[in-house]
């Protein structure tokens, strides 16, 4: 088993709609959950990063993470269409410093 | 401005042909890593350097080298490439080494093609 599963999309969607990016992972030592952004042709970029279960809000973007399920997820509320792009998720944690990402799942927010 | 410069952008090279990609940043973070990045497999770590002088492998560290002279530069080193080598490499870096640190800041990435 893979240790991040990711949707791998794409995903495409109307400006404005409610976009929900999900991740699963599979170590529990896994503490730190971090989503990148990147754009076509560019490095990812960090976009959130959280530590535990929980939420956390960053202007349109909302992180979620469900310990329990080992789920999560990323929200983007009016979506634009800037926002299209591959996000990541990734993890940290354990015995080793070792970031292990998901493939990504690529988004299109169509005007 | 903060970044992580890599050069070149884009590189054609032949089988057998040592080639070296460098990675500089301007933060003075101390820990910096390689990434390979390849449709369908994602990003997977090569090499990371958690300071000066001290490197260790990544995920996928076979037929690359790394050093870490200077706090600032980080090379990745392609001693014989060969066409499985092809891909879009990153460098990253990172402020701390602990593990609530993380790749805050990656480079604009090298496209390799190895003929």
């Amino acid at each position: 088993q893979k240790e991040v599963e990711q949707d791998p999309g794409p995903l495409s969607v109307p400006e404005g709609a409610i976009v929900s990016l999900n991740c699963t992972y599979s170590n529990s030592a896994f503490q730190y959950f971090m989503w990148y952004r990147q754009y076509s042709r560019k490095g990812p970029e960090l976009l959130m990063y959280t530590y535990s279960s929980g939420n956390k809000e960053d202007g349109r973007f909302t992180a979620q993470v469900d310990k329990s399920s080992k789920y999560i997820s990323l929200f983007i509320r009016d979506s634009q269409p800037s926002d299209s792009a591959t996000y990541l998720c990734a993890k940290k944690g354990g015995s080793n410093y070792k970031l292990t990402f998901g493939k990504g799942t690529l988004l299109t927010v169509n005007p | 401005e903060a970044q992580v410069t890599q050069n070149p952008r884009y590189l054609i090279t032949v089988t057998g042909k040592k080639l070296t990609v460098t990675c500089s940043q301007n933060m003075n973070h101390e820990y910096m890593s390689w990434y390979r990045q390849d449709p369908g497999l994602g990003l997977r770590q090569i090499y990371y350097s958690m300071n000066v002088e001290v490197t260790d492998k990544g995920d996928v560290p076979e037929g690359y080298k790394v050093s870490r002279k200077e706090k600032r530069n980080f090379p990745l080193i392609l001693e014989s490439p060969s066409p499985n080598q092809t891909s879009l490499y990153f460098c990253a870096s990172s402020p701390g080494t602990g593990q609530a640190d993380t790749e805050a800041f990656f480079g604009q990435g090298t496209r390799l093609t190895v003929v």
